[in-house]
């Protein structure tokens, strides 16, 4: 299963409102999970079940999707929030990952 | 605090075998299952392997099927990965990470803060 995000890098200010998106090439259902990366660390699990907020996560991320479409989206962007996103699917082996999107300071 | 640290990694030559481990503390070990992803810079985030909280069931990629092993010592509140026949693209930085639940979700909480591996002559 290919999962192709959108965009792949975008600049956007603190404050801003911002989405990406994740399309699944074969329906996945809500098997979908959201990692942020900081540059040098390890992913952090944002959200799993396509909309379901880990612990500890602020509520200015949500989730939201089925089948084929998801998005993730940042109500408000603080400056830690400034990273890459990644997408994964958990439907069907092997469980891939989606390129990634940068998220830049404008 | 969940604390992962791989350990293991460094340079090895093509057709040479090697062996990653990761010590975990700060949580029941052997109530998870846990796995390993592996992260370049051109492929970007890559599922290695799965394995279950009581080491009973495993997974793989096809790609990587027969080449690696993923095993767990839960006495010893460690996780292994086994690399053989090691080749050029499976240079990498290796994480090693927590899964959400006991089954193997490959939903992962909690990661290590990875180990370089680079195969090169």
């Amino acid at each position: 299963i290919q999962l192709t995000q959108s965009p792949s890098f975008m600049s956007a200010s603190v404050g801003d409102r911002v989405t990406i998106t994740c399309r699944a090439s074969q329906d996945i259902s809500s098997f979908l999970a959201w990692y942020q990366q900081k540059p040098g660390k390890a992913p952090n699990l944002l959200i799993y079940a396509a909309s379901t907020l880990q612990t500890g996560v602020p509520s200015r991320f949500s989730g939201r999707g089925s089948g084929t479409e998801f998005t993730v989206t940042i109500s408000s962007l603080q400056p830690e929030d400034f990273a890459t996103y990644y997408c994964q699917q958990l439907a069907r082996d092997p469980y891939s990952f989606g390129q990634g999107t940068k998220l830049e300071i404008k | 605090e969940v604390q992962l640290v791989e350990s293991g990694g460094g340079l090895v030559q093509p057709g040479e075998s090697l062996r990653l481990s990761c010590a975990a503390s700060g949580f029941s070990f052997s109530t998870y299952a846990m796995g390993w992803v592996r992260q370049t810079p051109g492929k970007g985030l890559e599922w290695v392997s799965v394995i279950s909280g009581s080491g009973d069931r495993t997974s793989y990629p096809d790609s990587l099927k027969g080449r690696i092993s993923i095993s767990r010592d839960n006495s010893k509140n460690t996780l292994y990965l086994e690399m053989n026949s090691l080749r050029a693209e499976d240079t990498a930085l290796y994480y090693c990470a927590k899964d959400l639940y006991a089954s193997g979700s490959l939903i992962f909480d909690s990661w290590g803060q990875g180990i370089l591996v680079t195969v090169s002559s």
